[in-house]
This record gives C-alpha cells, structure tokens and sequence, in this order.
C-alpha cells in the first residue's frame, strides 16, 4: 500500500517567517502534485512537478521534487495570513491518473 | 457558474438509509472521482472513472457503490449508510495532464 506522509501535521507561525513542509513515501512517484485548501472548499493545484530533482517556484513558494521521486518539499518564504489553509501532497505513479493523497498539512499564518 | 458542482452540500442521515451524492462537471473531462476526507487523514480515493465505460475501485470502496450516468455525471451511494461514514466527500476531475478539479464537497453525517 502507498502512503504519503506529512510533516509537520500542523504549523502555526507569525507572518514573516520562513517554513518548510515535507511529503514523504517509500514509494516511487512518477508525478507529485500539492494542492491548498481552504475552509468550506474544495483543495486546489498548486504545482506538479514530474522529474527527479525538478524545483519550481511560484511567487513564494518554492516546491522541490526528489532525486529518487519518492518525497517532495514545499517551502514559503516571508509568510501571509492569506497563506494559512491545509496543505496537500499526491502522487501518482506508473503513469496512471490515480492519486494518492497525503495526510495534509494545517498550516496558520498569524498576522 | 462552477465546472464542478456537488448535490447536497449537507445532508444528515439516519444508519441504515440509503444515500446518493451526485456530482455534475462541465469541464469536459473524461475522469471522474470521488474521495473521502477525514481530520487528519487526508483525501481517500473511493472510486473513480475513467470515461463512461470504464469504473474502478480505489482504496476505500467497501460499502460505497458508484454510478457513471454520463461523461458529466458521476454518483456516488452509500447502500446502508453507517455512522463512521459521517465524512466530507469531494468529487473531482482530472484534465490529460492530470490536473484535478475538486468541486465543493458534500458534508455528510450518519447518525
């Protein structure tokens, strides 16, 4: 069975500050996907990163794919409140579109 | 209007009573699936499909059962609804680069 795990499982930090959140597996991704959600909502892409050691950047967020695909890290540079919501990481593998979802980070950013 | 719509939003329910949740989408999209959300568990894959023709089991289908009415639509019912099944459930879509589209959710609660 592949599972995803996520840490930390909650964060709560002041707006400002840096952090990092990890997604990892034992498994072999062949893309890895993270995802926001808010209250009330359905999550929403952030990224998908699908080669070994693929960074991406998105304003202040900077995503990192593992050279083995099997993990993957999100960190936020100079966080805001509008940051704060549960974090998601998935993967897919043998190039199916079938997604594995991890446990899900709640992060909070206070102002 | 939103590409994935989900009927209810919330519904409560007594053990034993069979449920549907329904879920339209007008992106176009082939794949369709429907996931469980529980607090601190992440998204579960219930079932999912592929096109009209094709439906598969995901990692928690056991007392769920779906239907694939249309390209559009995609059912998700619960036969005799129990009480560990209270949960938020999301319908997605998925495009052919495997983005997926979550629709709002449907909260439902077996008491």
């Amino acid at each position: 069975t592949q599972l995803l795990e996520q840490s930390p499982q909650f964060l709560s930090i002041q707006e400002g500050e840096n952090l990092t959140v990890y997604c990892n597996s034992s498994s072999v991704f062949s893309s890895l996907q993270w995802y926001r959600q808010e209250p009330g909502e359905g999550p929403v892409l952030l990224v998908t990163v699908v080669t070994g050691g693929e960074v991406k950047k998105l304003k202040r967020l900077t995503f990192q794919f593992g050279d083995a695909r099997k993990d993957s890290s999100l960190h936020i540079t100079a966080a805001q409140p509008g940051d704060t919501g549960l974090y998601l990481c998935a993967g897919a593998s043998g190039g199916t579109y079938k997604y594995i979802f991890g446990t899900g980070t709640r992060l909070k950013v206070l102002a | 209007d939103a590409d994935v719509t989900q009927t209810p939003r919330n519904r409560i329910t007594k053990t034993g009573k069979r449920i549907m949740l329904e879920c339209s989408q007008t992106k176009g999209h082939d794949r369709m699936y429907w996931y469980r959300q529980d607090p601190g568990l992440g998204l579960q894959l219930i079932y999912y499909s592929f096109d009209v023709k094709d439906i598969n089991k995901g990692e928690i289908s056991d007392g769920y059962s779906v239907s694939r009415q249309a390209q559009a639509k995609f059912s998700l019912s619960l036969e005799s609804a129990i009480p560990n099944q209270t949960a938020l459930y999301f319908c997605a879509t998925s495009d052919l680069k495997g983005t997926q589209y979550f629709g709002p959710g449907t909260r439902l609660t077996v008491l």
